[in-house]
C-alpha cells in the first residue's frame, strides 16, 4: 500500500478485556516496529519484526502483551486483560530493514481502557 | 543517562527567526540519527536523517551531527507558524530500531 495502515483508529475497551490492534506495513518493507506513546510521553519501543520473526521484543511491558506477524506483512499486537495504564496511542512503523533506512509511521490506534 | 535526551523546551520563536533544537545520545544509539516532526494528534513524520559528522541541509532545515560530543541538532531557518509542532530526535541501532527522545515543543508565533 501507499503507507502504513493501522486499524482500528480508536478503541475503547473495559478493563480486563482483550484487544487486538492491526498493522499493514508499506508493501515490500521487511521490518516492522510497534511503539507506544502515552499522553505527554515520548515514543516507547515495544517490538521489532524482521520478516515473521521478532529478534527484539525487549520493549513489551508485560506478558499480557504479544505480537505476531504473518506472511511477512500484516502484524497484530494483542493486549490481554487490559489495564488502565495500557491507555495510549499504539503506533506501527515499517522500513526496508537496513541500518540506515527510515521508519515510516502509521496514524496509530488510540486505545482507551475504562 | 537516558539513551537520547532532548532539551526539554518548550521553545518559542518569532516568525522568521532560527529555531535551534538539540539532542544528546549515549553509546547504545550511535548508528544513525533522525529528526521527526509530530503535529498534535498526528503520527511522527520524518524530516531529516543524518549519518556522518558535519552538517546536512535540506531546504530550511539543517541537521548537525558531532559524534565525538554525542550531539545532534536541528536548525530551522525562517521559522513559520506551520513549523509549530513537537520535534523528536531519534538514534538508530544496527537493525533500524529507533530510540526517541522525549521531544521538544516548538511554537512559532507571528
Amino acid at each position: 500500500g501507499a503507507g502504513v495502515s493501522q486499524s482500528p483508529s480508536n478503541k475503547v475497551t473495559e478493563k480486563g478485556k482483550d484487544v487486538e490492534l492491526r498493522c499493514d506495513p508499506i508493501s515490500g518493507h521487511t521490518a516492522l516496529y510497534w511503539y507506544r506513546q502515552s499522553l505527554g510521553q515520548g515514543l516507547e519501543f515495544l517490538i521489532y519484526f524482521q520478516g515473521n520473526s521478532a529478534p527484539d521484543k525487549s520493549g513489551l511491558p508485560s506478558d499480557r502483551f504479544s505480537a505476531e506477524r504473518t506472511g511477512g506483512s500484516v502484524s497484530t499486537l494483542t493486549i490481554q486483560r487490559t489495564q488502565q495504564e495500557d491507555s495510549a496511542v499504539y503506533l506501527c512503523a515499517s522500513s526496508q530493514g537496513t541500518a540506515d533506512e527510515k521508519l515510516f509511521f502509521g496514524s496509530g490506534t488510540q486505545l482507551s481502557v475504562l | 543517562q537516558k539513551e537520547v535526551e532532548q532539551n526539554s523546551g518548550p521553545l518559542s520563536v518569532p516568525e522568521g527567526a532560527i529555531a535551534s533544537l538539540n539532542c544528546t545520545y549515549s553509546d547504545r544509539v550511535s548508528q544513525s540519527f533522525f529528526w521527526y516532526r509530530q503535529y498534535s494528534g498526528k503520527s511522527p513524520e520524518l524530516i531529516m536523517s543524518i549519518y556522518s559528522n558535519g552538517d546536512k541541509e535540506d531546504g530550511r532545515f539543517t541537521a548537525q551531527l558531532n559524534k565525538a560530543s554525542q550531539y545532534v541538532s536541528l536548525l530551522i531557518r525562517d521559522s513559520q507558524p506551520s513549523d509549530s509542532a513537537t520535534y523528536l530526535c531519534a538514534g538508530g541501532t544496527s537493525y533500524g530500531k529507533l530510540t526517541f527522545g522525549q521531544g521538544t515543543i516548538l511554537t512559532v508565533h507571528p
